[in-house]
């Protein structure tokens, strides 16, 4: 059974600093990328950032509410991908949520999407 | 992208058909569009991708269709447990790479 789990959200003042994990399991974590998306209490889904798998380069890219603050990170030995979080803002509360992406051609058409999520973790930023 | 959802709230009862609207600010590739349910207190859950495409074990009373700029989630037959939050997502391969639309609230 595939299950990713989020783990180290808390209560952190502003300008500080914590780091979320997303451990896995039921699956082979170096095949695929790894997003993380959030969602501010009441609020809809952000996307985050991912990092891409070793075969595509295990580099990550990140949005621009996050960026230069966020890092993203993945260690394969362990089947775990982390998001650092610095300098937090009180706009960071949120629940973040990791997901598996999927990502494959069939023919000329290409497909991404995020089959499975873990339940989340929230982040409470306040002093 | 910016993704576009309507209605922001659509109130149905059980056995109804639900059709909901995600209308993105340029023409997008349709493969590239995904629908996810989550209900309150819970992950979201992916229904459809590729605009058209059931994910696994999801009922057939849900469909998607759509290309170009508007996209279309369809519930054919409402049943209690469809009531939720439904987001389309769309990937776009330019900061930020995916965007989600704002929701619709499906009640009853």
């Amino acid at each position: 059974e595939v299950q990713l789990v989020e783990s180290g959200g808390g209560l952190v003042q502003p300008g500080r600093s914590l780091t979320l994990s997303c451990t896995t399991s039921g699956f082979t974590f170096g095949d695929h990328t790894f997003n993380w998306v959030r969602q501010a209490p009441g609020k809809g889904l952000e996307w985050v950032g991912f990092i891409r798998s070793k075969g595509y380069g295990g580099t990550s890219e990140d949005a621009p509410s996050v960026r230069g603050r966020f890092t993203l990170s993945r260690d394969d030995s362990k089947g775990i991908a982390y998001l650092q979080m610095s300098s937090l803002k009180t706009d960071d509360t949120a629940v973040y949520f990791c997901a598996r992406e999927i990502r494959y051609c069939s023919g000329h058409t290409c497909y991404r999407y995020f089959d499975s999520w873990g339940p989340g973790t929230l982040v409470t930023v306040s002093s | 992208i910016v993704l576009t959802q309507s209605p922001g709230t659509l109130s149905l009862s059980p056995g109804e058909r639900a059709t909901l609207s995600c209308r993105a600010g340029q023409s997008v590739s349709s493969s590239y569009i995904s629908w996810y349910q989550q209900k309150p207190g819970q992950s979201p859950r992916l229904l459809i991708y590729g605009a058209s495409n059931r994910a696994a074990g999801i009922p057939d009373r849900f469909s998607g269709s759509g290309s170009g700029t508007d996209f279309t989630l369809t519930i054919s037959r409402l049943e209690a447990e469809d009531f939720a939050v439904y987001y389309c997502q769309h990937y776009g391969g330019t900061a930020p790479l995916y965007s989600f639309g704002q929701g619709t609230k499906l009640e009853s």
